[in-house]
């Protein structure tokens, strides 16, 4: 069964450090894949998202993810973290039935904490 | 830039009560998508809609759900006699085609008591 799993539940990092959220997922097909990022009493907004070509994807808010067909894994980095990147950070997988359509199916969320 | 809204922000309502959830989708999106995310768990799939009928539904999604197009801008998600455990918040989203990135909506959070 098609899942996503996002090993690390909480992460603190001080302001202007690096950042690397972990995400491995579980799917039979190549998969289309999605970071999503969830303010406080907010929606979610997609960072990034692969779905062929270049594994190493460009996001917005400076964030990239690269895909590693061969660990299953869709990690997701910046190189300076900001105060206001504080938030909770959900992977996904998109899942397609009938060939054309697809939901997603996410992580629980890695929630992230930025020390000054 | 173009988003997806939803009415209401936030919903009480009593137990076997039915509630309708909205959700204006992004206008040239034609693909829709009903999310939720019960406090603490990860945002789960309940159904998606296309050309007017459902295409995909998960197990959670069961005979008290249902949605619906009424017109050309507006997607609705009814409740037909809530529980307890649909206290959630639930999410809509669209996209431009099946397969590509989905838009979210800021959430309807919905308490049962």
């Amino acid at each position: 069964a098609q899942s996503v799993t996002q090993p690390d539940i909480h992460i603190t990092v001080s302001e202007g450090a690096s950042l690397e959220l972990r995400c491995n997922y579980s799917y039979g097909a190549t998969p289309y894949l999605f970071w999503y990022v969830q303010s406080p009493g907010q929606g979610l907004q997609l960072l990034l998202k692969y779905f062929s070509g270049d594994t190493l994807v460009q996001g917005i808010k400076g964030f990239e993810a690269e895909f590693k067909r061969s660990q299953s894994s869709f990690n997701l980095r910046k190189p300076s973290v900001h105060w206001s990147d504080a938030a909770e950070y959900f992977c996904a997988v998109g899942v397609l039935y009938g060939g054309s359509q697809g939901n997603l199916i996410f992580g629980k969320g890695t929630k992230l904490s930025v020390k000054p | 830039e173009p988003e997806v809204t939803q009415t209401p922000s936030h919903q009480v309502t009593q137990m076997g009560q039915e509630v309708i959830l909205r959700c204006v989708p992004i206008s040239n999106h034609l693909y829709f998508y009903w999310y939720r995310q019960i406090l603490g768990q990860k945002v789960e799939f309940l159904v998606s809609f296309y050309n007017n009928e459902i295409s995909e539904k998960s197990e959670i999604f069961d005979d008290q759900f249902s949605v619906e197009r009424p017109d050309g801008s507006n997607f609705t998600l009814k409740i037909r006699s809530t529980k307890l455990e649909d206290s959630a918040m639930y999410f809509c989203a669209s996209s431009v085609s099946g397969n590509g990135e989905q838009y979210f909506g800021p959430g309807t959070r919905l308490t049962v008591t």
